[in-house]
């Protein structure tokens, strides 16, 4: 059973429009990430977030906005979407600790036409 | 700047050889290191970890690592088709959770 569920799978969204991807993760672990996967570029980090709040934000647009309703739940909101936001995006979680493994959710693969 | 390089960023082993897959920081702040398989279109699952100077084996798998030159290197010994896959290494960065990925290392292992 995956123990990071990501919502959709795959998602189309027309140029301009807003989208949000949902994360779960049932790990029991205390901090989440997203990180984001291109054909033009090496997975990068986007957002960490322990306990619900934000500890680091890597993302220079404000275009996208993580959202923590609860502890294991961790969404990504991206608004005026562009064609450049095409990509895999992951979730993430670990134990909040500098040392500690982080497991990857499989992803949500978005295209914008 | 990409903190973490690859090299090389293809490689081509028969089954049962070994593949070398190496990784460099240019970060002196990044200096523990993880390296991660990516089957193609899933996600990237950890393989080992290397914190500390030396060598560390898991079954088929040698990690090592050098902190003055912040140069680690996989080694898969007896290459299965299986493991082909893209290799990608990590490096710690300095906030929680920020792992600097390398580009990766496309594997391919020829039956």
């Amino acid at each position: 059973d995956p123990k990071i569920i990501q919502k959709p799978k795959y998602l189309v969204a027309v140029t301009g429009s807003e989208k949000i991807l949902i994360c779960e993760q049932y790990l029991g672990h205390n901090a989440m990430y997203w990180y984001r996967q291109s054909a033009k570029k090496p997975l990068e980090f986007m957002f960490s977030y322990s306990y619900q709040k934000l500890m680091d934000n890597q993302t220079a647009s404000s275009r996208f906005q993580p959202q923590s309703s609860k502890k294991n739940h961790l969404d990504l909101q991206i608004t005026a979407l562009k064609p450049d936001d095409s990509a895999t995006y992951f979730c993430a979680s670990s134990q909040a600790g500098l040392g500690t493994e982080v497991f990857f959710g499989k992803g949500t693969r978005l295209t914008v036409v | 700047q990409q903190k973490v390089q690859q090299s090389p960023e293809s490689l081509i082993v028969p089954e049962g050889g070994m593949a070398s897959l190496n990784c460099t920081s240019s970060d002196r702040n990044v200096d523990y290191f993880w390296w991660y398989r990516q089957h193609s279109g899933k996600s990237p699952k950890m393989l080992m970890s290397i914190f500390s100077n030396g060598e560390k084996e898991e079954g088929r798998f040698t990690v090592h690592l050098n902190k003055a030159s912040l140069h680690t290197s996989l080694h898969i010994r007896d290459s299965q088709p299986s493991d082909s896959a893209l290799y990608l290494c990590a490096g710690r960065g300095s906030a929680l959770g920020r792992l600097h990925f390398g580009a990766g290392t496309q594997l391919i292992v020829i039956p």
